[in-house]
């Protein structure tokens, strides 16, 4: 079935270093890729996504680009702050004009001042 | 802008309990949803709706009812609560697939 795999658990970074969140997905066509993030007490909020090969997405530093030879749509940033911290998401819109939309298991970024 | 408001903020029910979640969008959006939040888990689709009067279940549907009264509101409820379903509960809105969704704060459910 669709599904969307995060391999990372917890990302613990210094300020300034580089990020690399990496999600992988499983689903026939070309599905919608998303990527939210989660600050505590709040829900999910959208920061970008990509419907075509090759569609880079963007927004607040943040970017990721989507592949679907790899069947991938990892999440990158230059150069992370603490206020960055937080919990990252990938997600799937799926069927008919990817109404149903699957997330992944959440990727918690520490960042260190 | 718009709002998603969900109630209550923190439920608590006894086990076997048949306990209704309610949600609210302002944002005249076709498409709501439920998710529930588990440590570790990520978000799990329980139902969404892709305009009123319809209802699809999600991955995660055994155990729990949905009901889409008009529009703006879509209710969750737990047919009959269990220790080990204690999270939080999501409620979400979109005005079509492919697009952002937009989360509401959530439901937090603890069954003693």
């Amino acid at each position: 079935g669709d599904s969307v795999t995060q391999t990372e658990g917890q990302v613990a970074l210094s300020e300034e270093d580089f990020l690399t969140i990496h999600c992988n997905y499983s689903a026939s066509g070309y599905p919608a890729l998303f990527w939210y993030v989660q600050y505590p007490g709040e829900g999910p909020q959208f920061l970008f996504r990509a419907s075509r090969d090759k569609e880079k997405g963007s927004s607040r530093g943040f970017e990721a680009t989507y592949d679907k030879g790899t069947t991938s749509f990892h999440l990158r940033k230059a150069s992370v702050q603490e206020s960055d911290s937080a919990v990252y998401y990938c997600a799937l819109g799926v069927d008919t004009n990817a109404y149903k939309v699957i997330f992944g298991k959440g990727t918690h970024l520490h960042v260190l001042p | 802008g718009g709002i998603i408001t969900q109630t209550p903020k923190f439920l608590i029910g006894q086990e076997g309990q048949k306990l209704t979640l309610k949600c609210q969008q302002n944002f005249n959006h076709d498409t709501m949803y439920w998710y529930r939040q588990d440590s570790g888990k990520g978000l799990r689709l329980i139902y969404y709706s892709i305009t009123e009067n319809d209802l699809q279940k999600g991955d995660l549907s055994e155990g729990y009812d949905a009901s889409r009264e008009k529009k703006s509101s879509f209710s969750l409820t737990v047919t009959s609560a269990q220790k080990n379903e204690m999270a939080v509960f999501l409620c979400a809105s979109s005005m079509k697939g492919g697009t952002e969704v937009f989360f509401g704060k959530g439901t937090r459910l603890t069954v003693v």
